[in-house]
């Protein structure tokens, strides 16, 4: 089946340093990426959905300058945590809509932690 | 707005007894209701659909049934098995658009 990868896998950092997570589909192109973010017990919260080559739009209350998207090819989307901060350590998730997918399919990535001190 | 609850877990079950999870929902219109299950180190994989009232959805031997009466979506499966041990989501997509909402998940622990 489709297969959708994120690196690293665990990340820690110092506060105030920028941190990129890729996101990536190995066996197919995506026209759309989804990054998802998710504190223990709750559930995943949608950040924004990027579209290659085309500007992401950011779910409300999510801070554009903060979490930069860029989604450059049909295979590879990266999220940059700019400034990270405490507050920002979180469970970090994209997904994939494979290129002509049904609408509402989507694969998913294992995620990313990311703790900072 | 859309949202999802879904039964806190996590629910400890012994190998080959009955499973339940309880999930309901609030939406406008007609959403496709979804189970993902999330397996150690692995990503959401999606278990099952149905996207419209009544529909059943079913693989691997679970089921879940579309209740628009309850706005349930309850996942059920009669035998559980130790390889069944995983996080599952109970989620909905609002027609016509790609955004999905998520449940909080249940953590599924199955003894031998």
């Amino acid at each position: 089946g489709a297969v959708v990868s994120q690196h690293p896998s665990r990340v820690i950092c110092k506060s105030g340093t920028s941190v990129k997570i890729e996101c990536r589909s190995l066996d197919f192109q995506a026209t759309t990426m989804f990054w998802y973010r998710q504190f223990p017990k709750q559930s995943l919260m949608l950040m924004a959905t990027s579209n290659e080559g085309s500007k992401a739009t950011y779910e409300q209350g999510v801070e554009k300058d903060k979490f930069l998207i860029n989604h450059a090819s049909l295979t590879l989307s990266t999220l940059t945590v700019t400034s990270a901060h405490p507050e920002d350590s979180s469970f970090y998730i994209c997904s994939a809509r494979p290129l002509g997918g049904v609408q509402e399919t989507q694969y998913f990535g294992p995620g990313t932690r990311l703790l900072v001190l | 707005g859309n949202s999802v609850t879904q039964m806190e877990g996590p629910v400890t079950l012994s190998e080959e007894a009955f499973l339940t999870i309880n999930c309901t929902y609030t939406a406008t219109g007609y959403p496709s209701l979804f189970w993902y299950v999330q397996y150690p180190g692995e990503g959401l994989q999606l278990l099952l659909k149905a996207t419209k009232a009544d529909d059943k959805g079913s693989n691997k031997g679970f089921e879940a049934t579309y209740r628009k009466e309850t706005t349930s979506f309850h996942l059920e499966k009669g035998s559980v098995q130790v390889s069944d041990s995983a996080v599952y989501f109970c989620a909905l997509s609002d027609g016509g658009y790609q955004k999905v909402t998520f449940g909080t998940g249940t953590k599924l622990q199955v003894i031998p």
